[in-house]
């Protein structure tokens, strides 16, 4: 069975930095693509980036590209998504999914979610 | 690249059956049959309903169809039941460079 564990919620101060994981379990964690989509309060759904655990290739949204980073560490079958300096508008959940295991070229299994709040 | 455009809320009686637009561009919805569709209830994570226009995954009730012509690709949900109210999101891809694009939501209300 396929799994995506996120993290746990986080509450930070604007200018801190954090990093929050996904880990996958029940398919091969370096062929499939993983992504990160972000859904702020009562909004939509927004995709951020995308990572190539195998090869740690990593493609971001131009909406992101710069304001967060994304890796891999494949040995433990974990994606990371981070930020240097949090800004209130970060406030948001976030989600990580697997792209093509199931249904290609598309976002098909997704994590629980990590809400993160940043606030003063 | 813009998010796809969906309208902001539907809804329908029991029974009835409901369709969601989704219009896109010639880059995304209009050059490539990877739309997908999702369901999200209220504080939980997205579900997979509809993936490559029409596909539906295993575990995804017959109710659910997807359709596209052109730019625009649809969602139509039949025998409407209490349990379909939900938000839902389009989704295609858009080329090796942008990959993915989401629409902006629908909310369905079953009356």
């Amino acid at each position: 069975e396929v799994q995506l564990v996120q993290s746990g919620a986080e509450v930070k101060k604007p200018g801190e930095s954090l990093k929050i994981s996904c880990k996958g379990s029940g398919y091969s964690f370096t062929s499939y693509w993983i992504g990160w989509v972000r859904q702020m309060p009562g909004k939509g759904l927004e995709w951020m980036g995308i990572i190539y655990p195998g090869d740690s290739d990593t493609r971001y949204s131009p909406s992101f590209q710069g304001q967060v980073t994304i890796s891999a560490d494949k040995s433990i079958s974990t994606a990371y998504l981070q930020w240097s300096s949090l800004k209130a508008s970060d406030t948001a959940m976030y989600y990580c999914a697997t792209r093509g295991i199931a249904a290609r070229r598309t976002f098909d299994y997704w994590g629980q979610g990590t809400l993160v709040t940043v606030s003063s | 690249q813009s998010a796809l455009t969906q309208p902001a809320s539907v809804s329908g009686s029991p029974g009835q059956s409901i369709t969601i637009s989704c219009t896109g561009t010639s880059s995304d919805v209009g050059s490539y049959n990877l739309v997908s569709w999702y369901q999200q209830h209220p504080g939980k994570a997205p579900k997979l309903m509809i993936y490559e226009v029409s596909k539906r995954p295993s575990g995804v009730s017959n109710r659910f169809s997807g359709s596209k012509s052109g730019n625009t690709a649809s969602l139509t949900i039949s025998g409407l039941q209490a349990e379909d109210e939900a938000d839902y999101y389009c989704c295609s891809y858009a080329g090796s460079s942008t990959f993915q694009v989401f629409g902006g939501g629908t909310k369905l209300t079953v009356l």
